[in-house]
C-alpha cells in the first residue's frame, strides 16, 4: 500500500499568515494527489485535485503543487473560516489512501 | 444540486451484520463510480470500497476485503454497504462519496456504526 505522511500534524497560525502543508508519498505516483478540507463536525470537502489543479467553488487562496513524492497545500493569507484538518488522498493505485492529516489552528 | 443521503446505521454487536444505504439525487448516477470512506472517532480518514458504474468491479482495502460487500442499484440511484462480522474497530461514522476521476467530489453527512456488546 502507498503510505501517505502529512506534516507538520499540527500547525499554529495567526489569521493573515500563509502557510504550506506537506503530503509525502511512500513511492512516486506521479500527480496522483488530492487534497481535502474537514471542519469539525462537518463533511470533508473537495479543495485540490491531481496535485495542483483547481475546484469550482473554492476560493483562489488555496492552491497546491508537486510531483512524484513530495506534494503541497498551500494557503495564502489565511482566514478564521480555513481553520480546519486538511486531508491528502492518492489515487495512483486503485487502493486509495489518505494521510492521517494536518491540522490548523488558531495561534 | 448533487445530494447524498445514508442511512441504516446504529449500534450492533460485535460479530453481527448491518447493511448502509446511500440515496443520491442531483446528477445522473448510473454514470459515476461510487465509494464509502469512513472515520472513526477522533480519527482520521478510511477509504473502504469503491464500485465501477455497472457493479461488475469492486475494490477493497484489507481492512475490510471479506467482511464487507458494496453494491449498487442504478434504477433507484442508491448505493449499498453490506457489512458482515463486524469488529470494535469498525466503529465510525460512514461516508458515502461520488468518485470523479479517482477523487471525491461530493460526500455525504455521513452515518455512525457503532459496534459494541
Amino acid at each position: 500500500n502507498i503510505v501517505l505522511t502529512q506534516s507538520p500534524a499540527t500547525l499554529s497560525v495567526t489569521p493573515g499568515e500563509s502557510v504550506s502543508l506537506s503530503c509525502r508519498a511512500s513511492q512516486s505516483i506521479s500527480t496522483s494527489i488530492h487534497w481535502y478540507q474537514q471542519k469539525s463536525n462537518e463533511s470533508p470537502r473537495l479543495l485540490i485535485k491531481y496535485a495542483s489543479q483547481s475546484i469550482s467553488g473554492i476560493p483562489s487562496r488555496f492552491s497546491g503543487s508537486g510531483s512524484g513524492t513530495d506534494f503541497t497545500l498551500s494557503i495564502n493569507r489565511v482566514e478564521s473560516e480555513d481553520f480546519s484538518i486538511y486531508y491528502c488522498q492518492q489515487s495512483y493505485s486503485s487502493l486509495y489512501t489518505f494521510g492521517a492529516g494536518t491540522k490548523l489552528e488558531l495561534k | 444540486e448533487v445530494q447524498l443521503v445514508e442511512s441504516g446505521g446504529g449500534l450492533v454487536q460485535p460479530g453481527r451484520s448491518l447493511k448502509l444505504s446511500c440515496a443520491a439525487s442531483g446528477f445522473t448516477f448510473s454514470n459515476y463510480y461510487m465509494a464509502w470512506v469512513r472515520q472513526a472517532p477522533k480519527k482520521g480518514l478510511e477509504w473502504v470500497a469503491t464500485i465501477s458504474t455497472s457493479g461488475s468491479r469492486t475494490y477493497y482495502p484489507d481492512s475490510v476485503k471479506g467482511r464487507f460487500t458494496i453494491s449498487r442499484d442504478n434504477a433507484k440511484s442508491s448505493l449499498y454497504l453490506q457489512m458482515n462480522s463486524l469488529k470494535s474497530e469498525d466503529t465510525a461514522t460512514y461516508y458515502c462519496a461520488r468518485v470523479g476521476t479517482h477523487y471525491f467530489d461530493y460526500w455525504g453527512q455521513g452515518v455512525m456504526v457503532t459496534v459494541s456488546s
